[in-house]
C-alpha cells in the first residue's frame, strides 16, 4: 500500500527555472493539499483541493500554481523558482476535511 | 499571524517518565485539533486527535488534553520509549478546509 508518494524527493533548481511537483495517492481521498517547511515555521499550507477539478489557495500561496485532473494526483508547478521557494514540500491527503491527512516523504527543493 | 504556537523548541525526558507536549491557539473557531509525530527524513504522522466536544482523549500511551477556555491542548506521553524520539506538531483547523500548524517540538527520550 504506497498511501501518498511524491516525486521528485529532491531536486536543484536554478533562479527563474520552473519545475512540477507530482503528488499521488491510492486512497480514493477527495481532500488533497501541498504544504512546505521551513526551518522556525512548521508546515504552511500552499495549496488544496478538495476534489477532482478543484483547487483553492492556502495561506502562503504566491509563487504557485496546482492543478488536480485527476482525483488522485495534485501537482504543484513553480513558473519561475526564486530562492525564497528554497523549502521541503510535503503533499497529503484525506478523505474529508476534518479527518487526520496522510502525508508523503516530502520532496526537498533547493534554489540556488 | 502563527495561530497555533508550540514555545517549547526541544525536550527531553528519561525513558520510562511522562513526557507532556504544549501547544496553544489564538482562534476561537478552532474545532478539531491533532497531534502529527515527524521522523527525519519522512512525512509526519498522524498519532492522535481530539475534537472541541471533549477534552480528553486516550489511545495506549498517549493522551491529548483539551482547555478551551485557555486555547491550550497538551499530549502525554506515558511510559516514555527511546522511539518516541521525534518531532511533534500539533494541529488545528476551523470551519475552512484549513489546518495550521505549530513550529514543533523535538521531543528526545533519553535510554
Amino acid at each position: 500500500n504506497a498511501g501518498v508518494t511524491q516525486t521528485p524527493k529532491f531536486r536543484v533548481l536554478k533562479t527563474g527555472q520552473s519545475m512540477t511537483l507530482l503528488c499521488a495517492q491510492d486512497m480514493n481521498h477527495e481532500y488533497m493539499y501541498w504544504y512546505r517547511q521551513d526551518p522556525g515555521m512548521g508546515l504552511r499550507l500552499i495549496h488544496y483541493s478538495v476534489g477532482e477539478g478543484t483547487t483553492a489557495k492556502g495561506e502562503v500561496p504566491d509563487g504557485y500554481n496546482v492543478s488536480r485532473l485527476k482525483k488522485q494526483n495534485f501537482l504543484l508547478g513553480l513558473e519561475s523558482a526564486a530562492p525564497s521557494q528554497t523549502s521541503v514540500y510535503f503533499c497529503a491527503s484525506s478523505y474529508v476535511h476534518n479527518q487526520p491527512q496522510h502525508f508523503g516523504d516530502g520532496t526537498r527543493l533547493s534554489i540556488l | 499571524d502563527q495561530q497555533v504556537k508550540q514555545n517549547s523548541p526541544s525536550l527531553s525526558v528519561q525513558e520510562g517518565r511522562i513526557s507532556i507536549l504544549n501547544c496553544d491557539y489564538t482562534n476561537s473557531m478552532f474545532d478539531y485539533f491533532l497531534w502529527y509525530k515527524k521522523y527525519p527524513a519522512e512525512g509526519p504522522t498522524f498519532l492522535i486527535s481530539i475534537s472541541s466536544i471533549k477534552d480528553k482523549n486516550e489511545d495506549g500511551r498517549f493522551t491529548v488534553f483539551l482547555n478551551k477556555s485557555a486555547k491550550h491542548l497538551s499530549l502525554h506521553i506515558v511510559p516514555s520509549q527511546p522511539g518516541d524520539s521525534a518531532v511533534y506538531f500539533c494541529a488545528a483547523s476551523g470551519t475552512r478546509n484549513q489546518f495550521y500548524f505549530g513550529t514543533g517540538t523535538s521531543l528526545t527520550v533519553i535510554p
